[in-house]
């Protein structure tokens, strides 16, 4: 029974480079989100993705960011043209359903680091 | 607004306690709440979860409490073993549920 699978584990990145993380959720989920850690603080989260659709990205960045679910395959967070801000660790959870009191599974996570 | 917050950043007890970990949140309407456990490098881990129209309800060696009254939540741990420690986060679900609203954690340490 494979949880939420997230690669890479750590990804070390330039200031301009390109980010790309993965994701695949729990067998039989179909509904992704992605959350942003930074030391010593709680979970913020960013997107929630169902497949093929973007359900809410309230918590996303309106640059440089972006989020996908494709009908085959992992989702995956961009983050285009790193800056040292963006270090921190990525956390992506799926859920069965969206249904409003079904708990989120976690991976864990993607550290980025920016040099 | 939403927000959830927790009392104290970080509690300390003895292997075979009982420990509490409280949380407290502003938005009256929320209507599920959840307690995730997250040890260093890893991702939050569930461990129980509670709809608003439950006051209590337990698992193995854990019980979460809600009391709406004034917006509190808490988790204990029954014979807290050193396993346990980690950080513990209380979240709920925004009003779209489209999202899960974290507060910033209880570290627990358990000495033996």
């Amino acid at each position: 029974n494979a949880g939420v699978m997230q690669n890479p584990r750590h990804l070390v990145r330039r200031r301009g480079q390109e980010a790309r993380l993965r994701c695949s959720p729990m067998k039989g989920h179909s509904h992704v989100y992605w959350y942003r850690q930074l030391p010593e603080e709680g979970l913020k989260f960013m997107v929630y993705l169902q497949k093929e659709n973007i359900i809410d990205e309230s918590g996303m960045p309106k640059e440089r960011f972006s989020a996908e679910f494709p009908k085959e395959g992992p989702s995956i967070l961009r983050i285009q043209q790193v800056v040292r801000g963006d270090s921190a660790a990525y956390f992506c959870a799926s859920s069965s359903t969206d249904n409003r009191n079904q708990p989120q599974h976690f991976g864990d996570g993607t550290r980025l680091s920016i040099l | 607004g939403e927000s959830v917050g927790l009392h104290l950043p970080t509690l300390s007890v003895q292997e075979g306690d009982n420990s509490i970990i409280n949380c407290a949140y502003s938005n009256s309407a929320s209507d599920y709440f959840i307690w995730y456990k997250q040890e260093s490098g890893k991702g939050p881990q569930f461990i129980i979860d509670i709809r608003s129209n439950m006051d209590k309800r337990q698992g193995q060696r854990v019980t979460v409490l809600l009391n709406k009254t004034v917006k509190h939540l808490s988790l204990q741990i029954a014979a807290t073993q050193p396993g346990d420690s980690a950080v513990y986060f209380c979240a709920e679900r925004n009003q779209a549920g489209t999202a899960l609203i974290f507060g910033k954690g209880t570290t627990l340490s358990v000495s033996s």
